[in-house]
Order: C-alpha cells, then structure tokens, then sequence
C-alpha cells in the first residue's frame, strides 16, 4: 500500500540552527499539506500546495519558515533559524483531491519530531 | 478562526466495552468534517469523511454520526480492543475556511486488556 514518507523521523537541533524536513507524498496526489502538531493540541496546517503552487500559507510564520515544491512531487519545509518554541511534531500529508475540495481524506506521514534545545 | 473541541480528552475503557466520544463545531460554519485515528508511532489514519446532516458511516467496530443543525459529531467504538488504543481526532472544514481543516486536540483512548 502506498504510503507518503517523511524523513528524519526525529531531529535534535539547537537554538538559532537551520533545519529541514523532506516529504515524499502519494504518487499522483496533487495536493500535498504541512501540518504542526504541538503536544496537547491538534495539528494546525502551515502550508498546503496544489503541485508546485502553494495555495494557502496564511499560517506559516514566513520570517523563519520556507516551503517548497520544486516539481509539484515531493516537498521541503525549512526552519532558519530555529527557536525553542518550534519543538513539535511536523505532519506531512498529501490528498488525490484537489485543493478546495476537502471531500478526499487525507493521508498523512509518520512525522518529523523536533526537538528544539 | 473555528472552534472545534473534542471530548473527553482522554478516556481509559477495558476491552469489550463499546465507548463513545464527541466533536462539537459551530453549526453555522459547516462544509465537511473528517475523522481520523492516530496511534502512538504511527501515522494518522482516516477514518470517515463526512458532509450529509444524519449521516452515519461505518467501518468495522467504528462508527460515526452526524448532526449539522446542532453541529456535533459522534464517534462509536463497539466492544473496544486494546489495538484500538490511539487519540482519536476530528476536523472540521468550514464553508468560510476555504480549503483548511480545523483540528480538534483530539481524543485519548486507553483500552486495557
């Protein structure tokens, strides 16, 4: 069974350092989604692309945080710099729906575990 | 910004009872409303997409019901397993969300052998 792939699984980074995580969502789903999760709270969606184009970053706190989707297939997001407050888990999600039409579920990755010391 | 809350929070059953939690959303901001299973180590799950006033879906041992003109949902597990032991969420896409989901914190559920 097809699933979307999410590395690292778990990252240790300090205070004010760069990181990255990379999704790899289902082959042939248009729509792919970040989410952030923080602990006790549900996930809260930082970015959504409908294949390269991103259709709604409202949340995403653009000062630190980038995303991309080069060739509408897999996605990078980006934190530079980190801050203490981003420790989370980082969902990546991707959808055969297209963007707007929330009728599809979702599937999502196992997450990213950030840890911000 | 939409409210969507979950409850109980967390809830601890032994295993063969059958169990039920709550999503309430505003009923004046409805589009669809997704649930979606999450056990520890593991993606989240889909479970039920669904858009119909009264609606009830079932997959296994699982069911969920909905009520829009009161805006809230139900979800059902009968004769619950220890393998269904994971939080539980809901989510909500608004008329005026555009194509956001909303999340719940979701619920807890602990099933004891």
């Amino acid at each position: 069974e097809a699933e979307v792939a999410q590395s690292p699984r778990y990252k240790i980074t300090e205070k004010s350092q760069a990181v990255a995580f990379w999704c790899d969502p289902i082959s042939g789903h248009a729509t792919l989604y970040w989410y952030r999760q923080i602990l006790g709270q549900g996930p809260e969606l930082l970015v959504q692309f409908q294949d390269e184009s991103v259709v709604d970053d409202s949340q995403l706190p653009k000062d630190r945080f980038s995303a991309e989707r080069l060739k509408g297939v897999d996605s990078t997001l980006k934190i530079q710099p980190a801050e203490l407050g981003d420790s989370a888990m980082y969902l990546c999600a991707s959808s055969p729906g297209l963007a707007g039409v929330l009728l599809y579920e979702q599937y999502f990755g196992p997450g990213t575990r950030l840890t911000v010391t | 910004i939409l409210n969507v809350e979950q409850s109980p929070q967390s809830l601890h059953v032994q295993e063969g009872d059958s169990t039920n939690f709550t999503c309430s959303f505003p009923s004046s901001n409805f589009y669809a409303l997704h649930w979606y299973r999450w056990e520890t180590a593991k993606s989240p799950e889909a479970l039920f997409v669904m858009t119909l006033n009264g609606d009830e879906k079932k997959k296994g041992r699982i069911s969920a019901t909905l009520n829009t003109k009161e805006g809230y949902s139900y979800l059902y597990i009968k004769g619950s397993q220890p393998e269904d032991s994971a939080t539980y969420l809901c989510a909500l896409l608004g008329e005026t969300s555009g194509s956001r989901l909303t999340f719940g914190e979701g619920t807890q559920l602990t099933v004891n052998p």
